[in-house]
């Protein structure tokens, strides 16, 4: 069964700094790997889709990077700002696709300190 | 908005309480779903409609009760239901649902549903 972990839970850090953001799961076996932001109290908007044949993809000041022989992948925010603030989450697309193969992480709550 | 409208936005209900939330899209979609998001859980899938036959029913307790008139609108109903039935639960929508490993299919989430079970 397909598990998707986060690391860390939570960070806050001050406006302006470069982070990352872990995501690791434990079967290889996926089509493609997205990111999501959830705001308190919203829905979830994805901000970046990478597909298994592609090692990256950016938007703006993210970069999302995928190593999917070893399971992991980052989120990379440059220059951090207050509006950066939110939960981010990693959803994998494995076994039959579509929603029903969507495997979510648990997020990581992010806090940018202006 | 995202397109996708959910109601009510917060609902406070009692164990032996018969509810619903409903969930709205015109954004042309076949496929809708809702999601339960429990704190400190993953995102977990309830149940997948495509063209308004249910595809996907992720074990869920029948005390939660999908309803799919048309491809717009998606309905839950509840009933009897238990504190750790607590949670947000979230609708979304996609135009199928298949891969969405080319981009082209993607999910919007509405804004959720806020549940407090007493």
């Amino acid at each position: 069964k397909q598990e998707v972990t986060q690391i860390p839970a939570a960070l806050s850090v001050p406006e302006g700094e470069n982070l990352v953001l872990n995501c690791s799961f434990t079967d290889s076996a996926i089509y493609n790997l997205q990111w999501f932001r959830q705001d308190p109290g919203k829905g979830l908007t994805s901000l970046l889709l990478i597909q298994s044949s592609q090692r990256e993809q950016t938007s703006g000041r993210l970069n999302a990077s995928l190593d999917k022989s070893s399971g992991r992948s980052t989120l990379y925010i440059a220059a951090s700002q207050p509006g950066d603030s939110a939960t981010y989450l990693c959803a994998v697309e494995a076994s039959g696709g579509g929603a029903d193969g969507l495997t979510f992480g648990k997020g990581t709550h992010l806090i940018i300190q202006p | 908005e995202t397109g996708v409208t959910q109601t009510p936005r917060h609902l406070v209900m009692g164990m032996t309480n018969k509810k619903s939330l409903k969930c709205e899209q015109h954004l042309g979609h076949n496929a809708m779903y809702w999601y339960k998001q429990s704190a400190k859980k993953p995102l977990e899938l309830m149940f997948v409609y495509n063209f308004k036959e249910q595809t996907e029913n992720n074990s869920v307790p029948s005390r939660f009760s999908p309803e799919c008139p048309n491809s717009s609108h998606l309905f839950l109903h509840l009933h009897t239901l238990q504190p750790e039935d607590s949670a947000l639960y979230l609708c979304a929508s996609s135009p199928s649902s298949g891969l969405f490993y080319s981009g082209a299919n993607v999910l919007t989430f509405g804004a959720g549903s806020r549940l407090t079970v007493l």
